[in-house]
């Protein structure tokens, strides 16, 4: 249980598109997702969080209207990358949240999205 | 603010051995969880193992196991009969109780020597 799947694994775009990346939890409902981008060789950097239903919480110093988060459904969200550049590419990763019972909360990973930007 | 600190960039271990690989972390909340997280090179992220702090005993799974100490702020993992699969980056991270975001330490990258 407690799949998510990300789609595309990997995307190349000319820079000035845009491009959107899916996060769906396969087998859960998700009550709040998470967007994270992981340069080589670092840790994970928080960009925002969403929660299904509302407006995205975006961390300090990401841009709200380069990265659009939309979270349309408790299972899809997806962030669109709006006029890429080769500064946007890197690694992608989306995490689905779910409230079990006892009200503890776990944090379930996609498998990212590499996107590099000519 | 909480913050997770790794201080092992590397670590190594022969195949079959034991390794522990060291977290310290700082929070003003009482309630709160911790995690490690496993990244092999498909970049997968990968639940390892989760403790609650209200919890004493320290969760174990499988080969893993943690040595949890609350006083410390320490929030170590033991892993046993190391296997050619366990090599990847290892993060620890915690989150707050009603607050799922999750603070990422570092990483410690473990290799194991066959």
């Amino acid at each position: 249980g407690a799949v998510v799947s990300q789609h595309p694994s990997w995307v190349i775009c000319k820079s000035g598109t845009s491009v959107k990346i899916e996060c769906r939890s396969l087998d859960f409902q998700a009550t709040t997702m998470f967007w994270y981008r992981q340069f080589p060789k670092q840790s994970l950097m928080l960009m925002a969080t969403s929660n299904e239903g509302s407006k995205a919480t975006y961390e300090q110093g990401v841009e709200k209207d380069k990265f659009l988060i939309n979270h349309a459904s408790l299972t899809l969200s997806t962030l669109t990358v709006t006029s890429a550049h080769p500064e946007d590419s890197s690694f992608y990763i989306c995490s689905a949240s779910a409230s079990w019972q006892g009200g503890t909360d776990t944090q379930y990973f996609g498998p990212g999205t590499r996107l590099t930007v000519l | 603010a909480q913050t997770v600190t790794q201080s092992q960039p590397e670590m190594s271990v022969q195949e079959a051995e034991t390794v522990t690989l060291s977290c310290t972390y700082d929070t003003s909340e009482s309630d709160y969880y911790l995690f490690w997280y496993k990244q092999p090179p498909s970049r997968q992220m990968i639940l390892v193992i989760r403790q609650e702090a209200y919890k004493q005993q320290n969760a174990t799974e499988n080969r893993f196991s943690v040595n949890f100490q609350k006083a410390a702020k320490s929030f170590s993992l033991k892993i046993s009969d190391s296997q050619l699969g366990d090599a990847a980056m290892y993060f620890c991270a915690s989150s707050n109780f009603g607050n799922e975001k999750l603070t990422f330490g570092t990483g410690t990258r473990l290799t194991i020597i066959p």
